[in-house]
């Protein structure tokens, strides 16, 4: 029930391309949206975060586009570039029942490579 | 800031032996988190504290898994006795309510 389902596990997009990441989750409890990207070697560092209040958010060229209803998000990375090549990690956070309670709840990730 | 700090950043060490992984987080987070990552399994959260208080070990994979934060600057994951599936990638995070987790750079753990 606090599950992400992330898909495809693996990408590839030219120069220029649009890349697109999907997830998916269950639990109506989350509240809290964020994609994580990750480089070879380093740790995951948070990229661009939504909430559900929101349909859309914008930051450059990175959008997440949140179906409250459908219970889906996504990232889609516009005019990708090489460096974007990365792995992608969707996540949802829920403050649940419990003091302290905080539970984020990450995608099994997606690796983008962009081309030349 | 720093950001959160892991030490050590390699570990390699033989089977059965006592591995300890170290966190400083960010000054002023209130939840510290210890994920693993593995090819097979992705970032799996382990445990996570809240004032320095264990919240939910639930991930903890066995009882030779164990963790600690005697204060708000320091916590430990420990592996007595260490196994070979027990290779991968340790992170630690911290956060605060309201805000995304920060993640360290990771320590690499394999055991031979």
């Amino acid at each position: 029930q606090q599950q992400v389902k992330q898909s495809p596990q693996s990408l590839i997009v030219q120069k220029g391309g649009i890349s697109i990441i999907n997830c998916a989750y269950e639990n109506t409890a989350f509240d809290y949206f964020p994609w994580y990207q990750q480089f070879p070697g380093k740790g995951p560092a948070l990229l661009i975060a939504i909430r559900p209040d929101v349909s859309e958010k914008k930051e450059g060229r990175f959008t997440i586009s949140f179906n409250k209803s459908a219970k889906q998000f996504s990232l889609h990375i516009m005019d990708s570039q090489p460096g974007d090549s990365a792995t992608y990690f969707c996540a949802a956070r829920g403050l649940f029942s419990g003091a302290g309670s905080y539970q984020l709840t990450f995608g099994k990730g997606t690796k983008l490579s962009v081309i030349p | 800031d720093a950001g959160v700090i892991q030490s050590p950043r390699h570990e390699v060490t033989e089977m059965g032996q006592e591995v300890t992984l170290r966190c400083k987080p960010i000054s002023g987070h209130d939840y510290l988190f210890w994920y693993r990552q593995t090819m097979m399994r992705g970032l799996e959260l382990l445990i996570y504290f809240n004032n320095n208080v264990p919240i939910d070990d639930s991930g903890m994979p066995e009882d030779r898994f164990s963790a600690k934060m005697p204060n708000a600057s320091f916590s430990t994951l420990k592996i007595q006795p260490s196994e070979p599936r027990d290779s991968a990638v340790y992170f630690c995070a911290s956060g605060q309510t309201n805000t995304e987790a920060f993640f360290g750079q990771g320590t690499r753990l394999t055991v031979v």
